[in-house]
C-alpha cells in the first residue's frame, strides 16, 4: 500500500458525460500527479500539482483540468468524454521539496470506462 | 523532449535465474533521475529503483540492480533469483532535475516479464 488513495475504483460513464475522479496524497506530500494509461498512448503524465498551484503541465487535453484543494486532495475533472478518454488514471504523490525525497508514489488507480 | 526507449515487448525467465530488462532514453539535460516501476496484474505502479544522474555508482535494491551507461543514455534492469512474483509489466521511467521538484515522469512503453516455474 503506497499511502495513495483514489476513489472510484472503477467508473463506467456515456460520452458526452463529465466525471470527477479523487485523489488522497500520502501523508506529508505537497505534490500529486495525475496520469493517463491507455492502451494506444501508454502512460502519460498529465499535469502536477504542488501544494495548491499548478506546477507542470503534460499532455492535458483542453476538455480536462485539475485542482487541488487546501487539504491537499485533488481532483481530476474529464469533461465532453470521448470513448478514447477510456483508461486508468493514476494519481502519484511526493513531498515537493527536497530533491532527494523526489520519488513519486502511486494510488491504485481509477479505471474509466466510456461507452 | 524526453523520450524512453524499451525495446523488449515481452521477456521470459526461469524461475531461479537472471534476467536484464533494457531501457534507453534521449535528453539534453546533464541532471536526471531514472525509475524502474513494476505493474502486477493488480495493475498498482510500485516503485522498483531509482538511481541519480549524478551518481556513478548503480543502485541496487535485493535482487534488483541497474547497469547505469550515462554517456550510452542506458539504463538496464538486472533480476537475479527471478521468483514467480516478478511477474510483471516493468516501466522504465524519467524526471529531469528540477529545483522544485516539478515535471511528471516521462515512461518507455513497458516489458512484459514472464516467470516460467
Amino acid at each position: 500500500d503506497s499511502g495513495v488513495t483514489q476513489t472510484p475504483k472503477h467508473l463506467i460513464t456515456a460520452t458526452g458525460q463529465r466525471v470527477t475522479l479523487r485523489c488522497s496524497p500520502r501523508s506529508g506530500d505537497l505534490s500529486v500527479y495525475w496520469y493517463q494509461q491507455s492502451l494506444d498512448q501508454g502512460l502519460q503524465f498529465l499535469i502536477q500539482y504542488y501544494n495548491g498551484e499548478e506546477r507542470a503541465k503534460g499532455n492535458i487535453l483542453e476538455r480536462f483540468s485539475a485542482q487541488q484543494f487546501p487539504d491537499l486532495h485533488s481532483e481530476l475533472n474529464l469533461s465532453s468524454l470521448e470513448l478514447g478518454d477510456s483508461a486508468l488514471y493514476f494519481c502519484a504523490s511526493s513531498v515537493g521539496q527536497a530533491i532527494e525525497q523526489e520519488t513519486q508514489y502511486f494510488g491504485p488507480g481509477t479505471r474509466l470506462l466510456v461507452l | 523532449a524526453q523520450t524512453v526507449t524499451q525495446s523488449q515487448p515481452e521477456m521470459s525467465v526461469q524461475e531461479a535465474e537472471t534476467v536484464t530488462l533494457s531501457c534507453t532514453y534521449d535528453t539534453s539535460e546533464s541532471d536526471y533521475y531514472l525509475f524502474w516501476y513494476k505493474q502486477p496484474p493488480s495493475r498498482q505502479m510500485i516503485l522498483v529503483i531509482r538511481q541519480e544522474a549524478y551518481k556513478q555508482q548503480n543502485a541496487t535494491e535485493n535482487r534488483f540492480s541497474v547497469n547505469f551507461q550515462k554517456a550510452a543514455k542506458s539504463f538496464s534492469l538486472k533480476i537475479s533469483d527471478s521468483q514467480l512474483g516478478d511477474a510483471a509489466m516493468y516501466f522504465c521511467a524519467y524526471r529531469m532535475y528540477s529545483g522544485g521538484g516539478a515535471d511528471g515522469l516521462t515512461f518507455g512503453k513497458g516489458t512484459h516479464l514472464i516467470i516460467q516455474p
